[in-house]
């Protein structure tokens, strides 16, 4: 069974503060995808970024940048100099190599104060 | 804009009624996926079909069925409608089954269901 936990609810930060939301992830599989999704207040999943199992390194892209750590199954990922456009709510989700579902944490409600 | 498509937006509805809805996916896109989003039971795989037939399913109820079409467009049909079924369902799509190829799948804007 696969399982995804976002332990983080809910975080506030005062928009330029770095934040960083946690993911931890259950598989058994030696071959996964990990995901990362936006759901801002308009309702609709953007895609953030896919990261399968065999890449460790860690990528940035503009303000936003992940640490994929493989040891402690946590795929985690920081938003540097938050504005308040950042806020939405934001889901990990895991895939397996075998199989086409995703299945998503339970997300992070992100609110960035001006 | 994912390129995914999703009709209606919203859809207020009775308890013991059925609806369709319906997604169109990206152009070239094969894999249709359907999501349901609720308070409780948060966002759950519901089925997947891959150009035209099933591929996998996840925890959908025997009320609700899908299906896609040969020209590749999805519908998600819910009948005997509950309360409980009142959620943001979601349509996504992407090239290939998945198995290791690692698309990733876009999402369209949702459907937002009120079963009154």
């Amino acid at each position: 069974a696969q399982k995804v936990t976002q332990a983080q609810t809910e975080i506030s930060v005062v928009e330029k503060e770095d934040v960083t939301l946690d993911c931890v992830y259950e598989t058994r599989d030696t071959t996964y995808y990990l995901f990362w999704y936006k759901q801002p207040p308009s309702g609709e999943l953007v895609f953030l970024i896919r990261r399968n199992s065999f890449d460790e390194q860690n990528e940035i892209s503009g303000r936003y940048s992940w640490n994929f750590q493989k040891s402690t199954s946590s795929f985690n990922f920081t938003i540097t100099a938050s504005q308040v456009v950042d806020s939405a709510v934001y889901f990990c989700a895991l895939r397996p190599n075998a199989g086409n579902m995703l299945t998503f944490g339970g997300g992070t409600r992100l609110m960035v104060k001006p | 804009d994912s390129g995914v498509t999703q009709t209606p937006k919203h859809l207020i509805t009775a308890t013991g009624q059925r609806v369709t809805l319906r997604c169109s996916p990206r152009s070239g896109d094969l894999s249709v996926y359907w999501y349901q989003q609720s308070l409780d039971q948060g966002l759950q795989f519901l089925i997947q079909y891959y150009n035209g037939e099933e591929r996998a399913k996840g925890n959908i109820l025997e009320r609700f069925s899908a299906q896609q079409f040969p020209d590749l467009h999805s519908e998600l049909n819910l009948s005997s409608l509950e309360l409980g079924d009142s959620a943001l369902y979601f349509c996504a799509s992407s090239v290939a089954t998945g198995g290791g190829s690692g698309t990733e799948a876009f999402f369209g804007q949702g459907t937002r269901l009120t079963v009154v």
